[in-house]
């Protein structure tokens, strides 16, 4: 069964820091790996995905997925208080099968 | 605003009673899971469904928890009988092609 590991549990970095948040995952043959926000009373909402090797950069943030290792990581570019939520590392195998969620992070930025 | 619509927002139960919650996919995604999230943000993956029909489910929900999805009417998760330990955020999701959304959840307090 895939494991997700976030780290660290939580975090507070002054607005305008760079943001690093980490998950290890288990299954080497997960296909997605999937970075999601959740604000208190919300539904998860994605912010950005990444299925090969390497990394990806959209607005702000950027991830890196060393599959060798395991791990992936999600950078936060210049932070904002609106940043301020859970960020969850989700994984899955099949396009159509349950993703697996870590525990997350809970990051906040101070103005 | 979330492309899948999930009702009611909040439902509070005695233990013993019936909990129904309704979630509309978005469209075109044939797939719909249910997640159920506790207060640790701790996620368990329930039931899937691929055009109506389940796909994979775990063990709880075969027991007190009923779901299904029929073709032109919303998707619906029935606790038979309440628990205490059923008190938790209730998420629905979508999918097609690896592409995930979620709805902003039901959350049920059972007393």
């Amino acid at each position: 069964q895939e494991k997700v590991q976030q780290s660290p549990e939580s975090l507070i970095v002054p607005e305008g820091a760079m943001v690093s948040l980490n998950c290890s995952f288990s299954d080497s043959a997960s296909q997605s790996i999937w970075w999601y926000q959740q604000h208190p009373g919300k539904g998860p909402k994605a912010l950005i995905s990444i299925f090969s090797n390497g990394n990806k950069k959209e607005g702000r943030l950027t991830v890196y997925l060393n599959r060798a290792s395991l791990h992936v990581s999600l950078h936060i570019k210049d932070s904002q208080p609106s940043d301020s939520a859970v960020y969850l590392c989700a994984v899955s195998n099949y396009g159509n099968e349950k993703i697996t969620f870590g525990a997350g992070t809970k990051l906040t930025i101070k103005p | 605003n979330s492309k899948v619509i999930q009702t009611p927002r909040y439902l509070v139960k005695g233990q013993g009673q019936k909990a129904k919650m309704r979630c509309i996919p978005e469209k075109g995604h044939p797939v719909v899971f249910w997640y159920q999230q506790n207060k640790n943000n701790e996620f368990k993956f329930l039931i899937n469904f691929q055009n109506q029909e389940v796909l994979q489910q775990i063990d709880m929900t075969e027991k007190r928890f009923s779901a299904e999805c029929p073709s032109n009417s919303p998707c619906s998760l029935e606790i038979q009988s309440s628990e205490a330990g059923d008190s938790a955020l209730y998420l629905c999701a979508s999918s097609s092609n690896s592409d995930y959304t979620f709805g902003s959840g039901t959350r049920l307090l059972v007393i």
